[in-house]
This record gives C-alpha cells, sequence and structure tokens, in this order.
C-alpha cells in the first residue's frame, strides 16, 4: 500500500528545544517537499529536495533544516530559532519536481 | 512572483446543488494546475491535474478547466453532497527549473458546506 507517512501526528515542544518531524514515503519518487500551513494562509514552502543528498531553501527555510540521505525519507527539524514554530506541518512527493505532488497526513505542532 | 486567488472563501450550498469553485493565478507560465481537498486536520488530497497543454480534466462528479490566457481555473462540482464538505485549495505549478516561479503556489482554499 503505497503512501507517505508522517509522523508523529501531534507534537508538543517546549521553547529552545529543537524537534525533528518524520516523512517516510514508499511511493518511489525523487521529489520531496515541506510545507507549513498556518490558519487562513495557504500553504508555504519551506525545503524541497529533487534527488537524495541535495536540497534547496523554499520560501521561509530559516529556522528549520532538512536532511535526505534515503530516497524515502525527508526529515525535517525545527530549530529553536524558528520565533514561531506553531502551525500544521505537511509533508508531500512526487515523482519529479513539478510532477503532481502527493501529500502526507501532516503533523500539527504545538509550542507550549 | 506567482500569486494565486480564491474568491470566496467559504461557501454554503444545499445538497444536490452544481457549483463552480473559482481559482486565479497572475502568471500564465505555469506547468500544470493541480486540484486539492483538505478535511479538517487532515492532509491535502489530490483531486485533480490539469497540464497546461490541456483545457479540462473529468473525475466523477468533478470537471477542473484551465484557461492560460485569462489566469483561471474552475473546479465544477456536479450534484453535491454533504460528503463534499470541504476545503478545495487550487495550486499553480510554476514552469521553470528555478527562480521564483518554478514551485508549486496555492491559494487559501474555498471552505464548502453543503447542507442535508
Amino acid at each position: 500500500d503505497g503512501g507517505i507517512t508522517q509522523s508523529p501526528k501531534y507534537l508538543f515542544r517546549k521553547e529552545g528545544q529543537n524537534v525533528t518531524l518524520s516523512c517516510e514515503q514508499n511511493l518511489n519518487h525523487d521529489a520531496m517537499y515541506w510545507y507549513r500551513q498556518d490558519p487562513g494562509q495557504g500553504l508555504r514552502l519551506i525545503y524541497y529536495s529533487q534527488i537524495v543528498n541535495d536540497f534547496q531553501k523554499g520560501d521561509i527555510a530559516e529556522g528549520y533544516s532538512v536532511s535526505r540521505e534515503k530516497k524515502e525519507s525527508f526529515p525535517l527539524t525545527v530549530t529553536s530559532a524558528q520565533k514561531n514554530p506553531t502551525a500544521f506541518y505537511l509533508c508531500a512527493s512526487s515523482i519529479i519536481r513539478g510532477d503532481e505532488q502527493f501529500f502526507g497526513p501532516g503533523t500539527r505542532l504545538t509550542v507550549l | 512572483k506567482q500569486e494565486v486567488t480564491q474568491i470566496p472563501a467559504a461557501l454554503s450550498v444545499p445538497e444536490g446543488e452544481n457549483l463552480v469553485l473559482n481559482c486565479s493565478f497572475t502568471d500564465s507560465a505555469i506547468y500544470n494546475l493541480q486540484w486539492f481537498r483538505q478535511d479538517p486536520g487532515k492532509g491535502l488530497t489530490s483531486l485533480l491535474l490539469i497540464q497546461s497543454s490541456q483545457r479540462e480534466q473529468t473525475s466523477g462528479r468533478l470537471n477542473a478547466s484551465l484557461d492560460k490566457s485569462s489566469g483561471r481555473s474552475t473546479l465544477y462540482i456536479a450534484a453535491s453532497q454533504p460528503g463534499d464538505s470541504a476545503t478545495y485549495l487550487c495550486a499553480a505549478q510554476g514552469r521553470y527549473k528555478t527562480g521564483a516561479n518554478s514551485k508549486l503556489t496555492f491559494g487559501k482554499g474555498i471552505t464548502l458546506s453543503v447542507r442535508p
């Protein structure tokens, strides 16, 4: 059963902590993406990766970091430098960049 | 810089009505346009994708059209049902490999409520 999984579904972070959000896909897609969604706003691109060991900043990369060591995995770390991290985070993938994107179920991050 | 607009932000219709959701974009240099559905607290589900060379795509009760020259796309939902209640987002994929118009730009979505 192919798809994209994200974990955890809910995540709580204390101020000053780094947290890592997991994203895994078994669709054999080369491209993967991280978006942030805030109430009343469209999705905003944080980082994307076109192939393994390569990734590029999106529109709002400050305070975030990623890695792409395996084709199936694209974890996102929200660092303490991110001033307003409370949001809904969505991971997506596509066969190649620019092709149809498929999304995971999301992780809701709340800063306490 | 591409901008995608969806108006109105919310729509309420009685069950059975045929309806049209509008999406406009400012830069016609797009590679494709994608429509998504999002249920509360969930991820996005891809509904239809229209390539820049196509005029429309159909899936069941859904039909999406694309007019690049006017910068518009519409999602037509036939015989709406309460189960169609959700937020519908459109997104334009930039044609270029790099730069401001190389990504998927989303509208803010239209929240649809279908009343029984």
